[in-house]
């Protein structure tokens, strides 16, 4: 079947401007998650999704940074006022259900140039 | 503070040779839960396997196995003859039932290259 897509691939915006990133999880999974990859590091958590709602989005950087999700379809990340340090690249997973032993499959990512 | 720890910033071996990635872990909580991903060159991280903290049995998986030992807080992954398309980043990643719920903490990612 067919696994996390995101999109768009590539983005590149220009400082200040807002974005917003697109991430279709596997049909059936409840569970939607976000991570940021910074060049060369590891993944960071950003937020967490539970059906449509965010039990957890401690891992949000600032309030320039906001998701949403609709239903347990797709969901929509948004960076306002971007910045230079927003500069990833920003995946997508999603898993059967929420919780620790559930295994989380990730998209591609999208990766976001701010210049 | 830094829960998993990939020591081994990059690796490079000669086709054939094995290699051992190293991970240490940090946790208090009594259940949690192990995962190791490969992310090559394409960018697209995919899964590789799965372990909870009351199975220590070792797993091997074609030329995949892997080590999990509770009493030094490791899971070690080798790969046995390696191939040129082995050639990936990495990761190990923890997730814990009380601690951290339903989120992953990755470590820094080993950098493996294999040379023909």
């Amino acid at each position: 079947g067919a696994g996390v897509s995101q999109s768009p691939s590539n983005k590149v915006t220009e400082k200040g401007k807002d974005v917003e990133l697109r991430c279709d999880p596997i049909s059936g999974h409840t569970a939607l998650y976000w991570y940021r990859q910074r060049l060369g590091q590891g993944l960071e958590f950003l937020i967490y999704f539970q059906g449509n709602s965010a039990p957890d989005k401690s891992g949000l950087p600032s309030d320039r940074f906001s998701a949403e999700r609709t239903g347990e379809s797709v969901s929509t990340l948004t960076i306002q006022r971007t910045q230079q340090e927003d500069s990833a690249v920003y995946l997508c997973a999603s898993s059967l259900a929420g919780g620790p032993s559930y295994t989380q499959y990730f998209g591609p990512g999208t990766r976001l140039t701010v210049l | 503070a830094q829960k998993v720890t990939q020591a081994q910033t990059e690796i490079s071996v000669v086709e054939k040779e094995d290699v051992t990635l190293d991970c240490v872990y940090e946790t208090r909580d009594t259940t949690y839960y192990l995962f190791w991903y490969k992310q090559p060159p394409s960018g697209e991280l995919v899964f590789l396997i799965r372990r909870n903290s009351f199975d220590e049995q070792n797993e091997i998986s074609g030329r995949y196995s892997w080590n999990f030992q509770k009493s030094t807080s490791s899971f070690n992954f080798t790969i046995t003859a390696s191939q040129v398309v082995d050639s990936a980043v990495y990761f190990c990643a923890l997730s814990e039932e009380e601690t951290s719920g339903s989120r992953l903490t990755f470590g820094e990612g080993t950098q493996l290259t294999v040379n023909p």
